[in-house]
C-alpha cells in the first residue's frame, strides 16, 4: 500500500488556478504512469514514462503537462482547468518490460 | 485492440455465500489478464492474473479466477464473501506494447460489489 505514494489526497481549484500532483514509488521502477478515473468509465491512460522519458501521450489537453525529475518520482502540472476535469488522477509504477502495475491512492480533484 | 468488458455496474451478494464478478474479453492473439481491486479512498490493488497455464488461476485475499477460452471470460470468484470484500472490482488486458518497454493496460469501467451481512 505504501509502495506508491500520491500527494495531495484531495484537492480543490478554480479553472484559472495552477497546482501540482506528486507522485513517489518506492518500488525501484522505472516505469511511471498517470491514469484519469472518472465515475463509470475505463480508466484513462494519460502519460507514461520510462527511464524519465515520456513514452505515452495519449491525446491529453496541455493544461495537463507531466514532469518526471527521475525515476522515483513523477508530477502533475495543471492549469486552465476545466469543470469536467474534475476526477480521480491515479499514479502507478512498474518495473521496465512487466506489465503488473502498482497503484497510488490517488488524487480526487475537484475543478470548480 | 485489446479490451474487457464488465456488464455488470454493481453485484450484491450476502456475507458467507459465493461471489462471481464477471469479465469478457476481446483480444487479438493470447489474452494476458488481470483483476484490480479498490477500496473506497485507495488506489487499486493488484488480485490475480492470467498469462498461460492453468485455467483457474488463485490470488490474493481468497480470491481466483476462472479463464475460459471459449466463452472469452475470465470471471473474478471467491467461494465464501466477506463484508469487507465490499470494494470496486476491475478487469483489466494487457495491450499495446508501450515505446520504450512495458505495456498499456485496457481496463474495464469497474463493477461495484457490495456484501451485507
Amino acid at each position: 500500500e505504501t509502495g506508491v505514494t500520491q500527494t495531495p489526497r484531495h484537492l480543490v481549484m478554480g479553472m484559472t488556478n495552477k497546482k501540482s500532483l506528486k507522485c513517489e514509488q518506492h518500488l525501484g521502477h522505472n516505469a511511471m504512469y498517470w491514469y484519469k478515473q472518472s465515475a463509470k468509465k475505463p480508466l484513462e491512460l494519460m502519460f507514461v514514462y520510462n527511464f524519465k522519458e515520456q513514452t505515452e501521450n495519449n491525446s491529453v489537453p496541455s493544461r495537463f503537462s507531466p514532469e518526471c525529475p527521475n525515476s522515483s518520482h513523477l508530477f502533475l502540472h495543471l492549469h486552465t482547468l476545466q469543470p469536467e476535469d474534475s476526477a480521480l488522477y491515479l499514479c502507478a509504477s512498474s518495473d521496465t518490460g512487466k506489465d503488473t502495475q502498482y497503484f497510488g491512492p490517488g488524487t480526487r480533484l475537484t475543478v470548480l | 485492440a485489446q479490451s474487457v468488458a464488465q456488464p455488470e455496474d454493481q453485484v450484491n451478494v450476502a456475507e458467507g455465500n459465493p461471489l462471481t464478478v464477471k469479465c469478457t474479453y476481446s483480444v487479438s492473439g493470447n489474452p494476458y489478464l488481470f483483476w484490480y481491486v479498490q477500496y473506497p479512498n485507495r488506489g487499486l490493488q493488484f488480485l490475480l492474473k492470467y498469462i498461460t497455464g492453468d485455467n483457474l488461476v488463485k490470488g490474493s485475499y481468497g480470491f481466483e479466477a476462472e479463464f475460459n477460452k471459449s466463452q472469452t471470460s475470465f470471471h473474478l470468484k471467491k467461494p465464501s464473501a466477506l463484508v469487507s470484500d465490499s470494494a470496486l472490482y476491475f478487469c483489466a488486458v494487457r495491450g499495446n506494447t508501450l515505446k520504450g518497454s512495458g505495456y498499456a493496460l485496457n481496463f474495464g469501467k469497474g463493477t461495484s460489489l457490495l456484501v451485507t451481512p
